[in-house]
């Protein structure tokens, strides 16, 4: 199993700019979780589907982020515009099932840089 | 309001030494418990978890952790520690249905 994936895994950008980051879970989970991760506020829940649906989004900071699910396969976490505070290594998660009894397997990061 | 603590952010030992990393909690009802930990450039791993039962949990890479209700504590054991666990160690509980609360992490250096 190729486990999850990221792209990109680096990405620098000018404030401003529309950063668009790139998610596929592992075949066969039904639940895929955003994370973001900063020195100030470490590991944070931005967002989380169950089968392609978003079920809490409580975590999106603001109107700028936003996050789909198109299939089963792929998911996306936009950032338009983007602003140097949202510099972050930003991880994909997916679980097989839900609840916090099932292990959620993390993809590499994105690294962002907004400048 | 759940919150996880980890007192240290660094902690360095010798190859070969014990290791225990320290992780506070503060939950309301029955914690799940979780450690990760994350390898420089990669995504976190899951060492071990605790929901239920004993309260001595093994893991893997020879990790081991101890539930404490009485103090609160969820730490982190090896009794032999390898170069190769150089990495930082995120603590976590599990708050709701899905979210895990993640502790600030410990950064572990291992000296040869």
């Amino acid at each position: 199993d190729a486990g999850v994936i990221q792209s990109p895994r680096h990405e620098v950008t000018e404030m401003g700019q529309e950063v668009t980051l790139r998610c596929k879970p592992i075949s066969g989970h039904d639940y895929l979780f955003w994370y973001r991760q900063t020195m100030m506020r470490g590991l944070e829940l931005l967002i989380y589907f169950n089968n392609n649906v978003p079920i809490d989004d409580s975590g999106m900071p603001e109107d700028r982020f936003s996050a789909k699910m198109p299939n089963a396969s792929f998911s996306t976490l936009k950032i338009q515009p983007s602003e140097p505070r949202d510099s972050a290594v930003y991880f994909c998660a997916s679980s097989l099932s839900g609840g916090l009894q099932e292990t959620q397997y993390f993809g590499p990061g994105t690294r962002l840089l907004v400048l | 309001a759940q919150s996880v603590t980890q007192p240290d952010i660094h902690i360095t030992v010798s190859e070969g030494a014990s290791l225990e990393l320290r992780c506070n909690y503060s939950y309301g009802a029955t914690p799940y418990l979780f450690w990760y930990v994350q390898s420089p450039g990669q995504g976190l791993q899951l060492l071990l978890k605790y929901f239920s039962g004993d309260t001595l949990v093994q893991g893997i890479k020879g990790f081991e952790a101890e539930f404490k209700r009485s103090q609160s504590s969820f730490n982190l054991r090896k009794p032999s520690v390898h170069w190769s666990d150089a990495a930082e160690y995120f603590c976590a509980v599990g708050s709701g249905t899905y979210k895990y609360i993640f502790g600030t992490g410990t950064r572990l250096k291992v000296l040869a």
